[in-house]
């Protein structure tokens, strides 16, 4: 069956260090997303892609990198970690469509603690 | 994305029937209502996606009144399992980014 993995699940790291989290769907979706929910609060969009080579900033993209080298993996860089990074991150992908509708399937997500 | 206003917190009982309503007064032509499912430490699930009128589906329903600018997520007979949060976003969802707010938090009590 296909399916959206995330790892590690868990992670903890110290301030300062570089961090790569990895998403892979086996969907061959074209669209991915990092989102970041924070405890008690809703998800907020870090960087998103529609396709290979393309990336786009979200609305807390200060301090995440990402990029597109195939259409299966979308890792999620944390150039510099912050103790304000610390938050559970999801990955989602979902298929393109030339109108609305189709829905988002979403990894187990990574809880990332930086000390 | 439109910006969508939802109650922070429902609680219901076994067996009830819960509606969470979900404002959206700016919604655009071209988008869709579509509401996720998310249980602490998983990820949002997808539960029902409309357009216009009733949409129903295995686990919920969904009506949109003729002006759209509202819609209600139905629940029957809800169990203990249906405890989670409850969000509504509004928006092309299928391609572009999503906006979540803080969602609906459900408690069903036994």
């Amino acid at each position: 069956d296909a399916e959206i993995t995330q790892s590690p699940r868990h992670k903890i790291t110290e301030t300062g260090r570089q961090v790569t989290l990895a998403c892979h769907q086996t969907w061959n979706h074209n669209n991915m997303f990092w989102y970041r929910q924070d405890l008690g609060h809703g998800l907020r969009l870090i960087h998103y892609s529609y396709g290979v080579q393309d990336t786009n900033k979200g609305e807390v993209s200060d301090g995440y990198s990402v990029s597109r080298s195939n259409t299966e993996d979308l890792p999620l860089t944390l150039e510099s970690a912050a103790s304000s990074q610390t938050s559970v991150y999801f990955c989602a992908s979902s298929e393109s469509t030339s109108g609305g509708g189709n829905e988002q399937f979403f990894g187990p997500g990574t809880r990332l603690t930086v000390l | 994305l439109a910006k969508t206003t939802q109650p922070i917190s429902m609680d219901s009982y076994e067996g009830q029937e819960v509606n969470i309503t979900c404002s959206h007064n700016n919604i655009a032509t071209n988008d869709y209502i579509t509401w996720y499912q998310q249980f602490p430490s998983q990820g949002p699930r997808f539960i029902i996606q409309g357009y216009k009128t009733k949409v129903t589906n295995e686990v919920a329903s969904l009506f949109i009144p003729a002006d759209r600018k509202s819609s209600t997520l139905s629940l029957p007979r809800v169990s203990l399992s249906d405890t989670a949060v409850y969000y509504c976003l509004v928006g092309e969802t299928g391609r572009r980014a999503l906006t979540f707010g803080s969602g609906t938090r459900l408690q069903v009590q036994p």
